[in-house]
């Protein structure tokens, strides 16, 4: 089975611009959730989706959103962006059965300038 | 955010070496598990534990889940060079898809 795979895996931008970054689960896995990781803060949840419906959200402002699609896939965005944003994205899928067990995906390396 | 108390930050051990690292929190939790992240790549599940007392292996790793469901330990025996990485615990419970995770421990191998 395929692992959780991410693009872009590098992306540079600058401060104002927006982003998109898609995440694919493992097949089967409907259950989609994405954490930002940076050295100061670690490991932070930003929101979890099922099912096209976003179930779970983190403490992290208006700015990032997401979405779901039928097939699962899930796409997270960043508006106007800061230099604070920059972080690695990393997606992870969980399965119906063991929703508690997260698979994560490599990751989006985010820059900003 | 919330973060568990993960310790120690950092270890340097001799290859063959056993390592132990654990993770505590102020809140209850009834699931906790155990990634590993190599730079540049997403976290790796190692092991998930579901029950208070619960002791898992998988290969040279073992994991507890403390009595108190306020902690868990991560034991690696027999170290060899591609143990080095960051290693994180994560805690959750059920219904609940948020993964709150340690600090992070970061193994490195002196040869």
């Amino acid at each position: 089975k395929a692992g959780v795979t991410q693009t872009p895996r590098y992306l540079i931008k600058t401060r104002g611009q927006q982003v998109t970054l898609s995440c694919s689960p493992i097949s089967g896995h409907r259950s989609v959730s994405w954490y930002q990781q940076t050295p100061g803060q670690g490991l932070q949840f930003l929101f979890e989706y099922f099912s096209e419906t976003q179930r779970n959200k983190g403490n992290f402002p208006g700015r990032f959103s997401g979405r779901q699609f039928s097939n699962s896939r899930s796409e997270m965005n960043v508006s106007t962006l800061e230099l604070g944003d920059s972080a690695l994205y990393l997606c992870a899928s969980s399965s119906d059965t063991r929703d508690n067990e997260q698979f994560f995906g490599p990751g989006t390396r985010l820059t900003v300038l | 955010g919330q973060q568990l108390n993960q310790s120690p930050q950092s270890m340097f051990i001799q290859e063959g070496e056993d390592v132990s690292m654990n993770c505590t929190s102020s809140s209850i939790f009834n699931t906790w598990l155990w990634y590993k992240q190599d730079p540049g790549e997403g976290p790796v599940l190692l092991i998930a534990l579901y029950k208070a007392g619960e002791l898992t292996s998988n290969g040279r790793l073992t994991a507890q889940f403390g009595i108190t469901r306020k902690d868990s330990f991560l034991n690696i025996s027999a170290s060899i060079p591609s143990d080095v990485g960051i290693y994180f615990c994560a805690a959750t419970n059920f219904g609940n898809e948020k993964l709150t995770f340690g600090t992070g421990t970061r193994l490195t191998i002196i040869p």
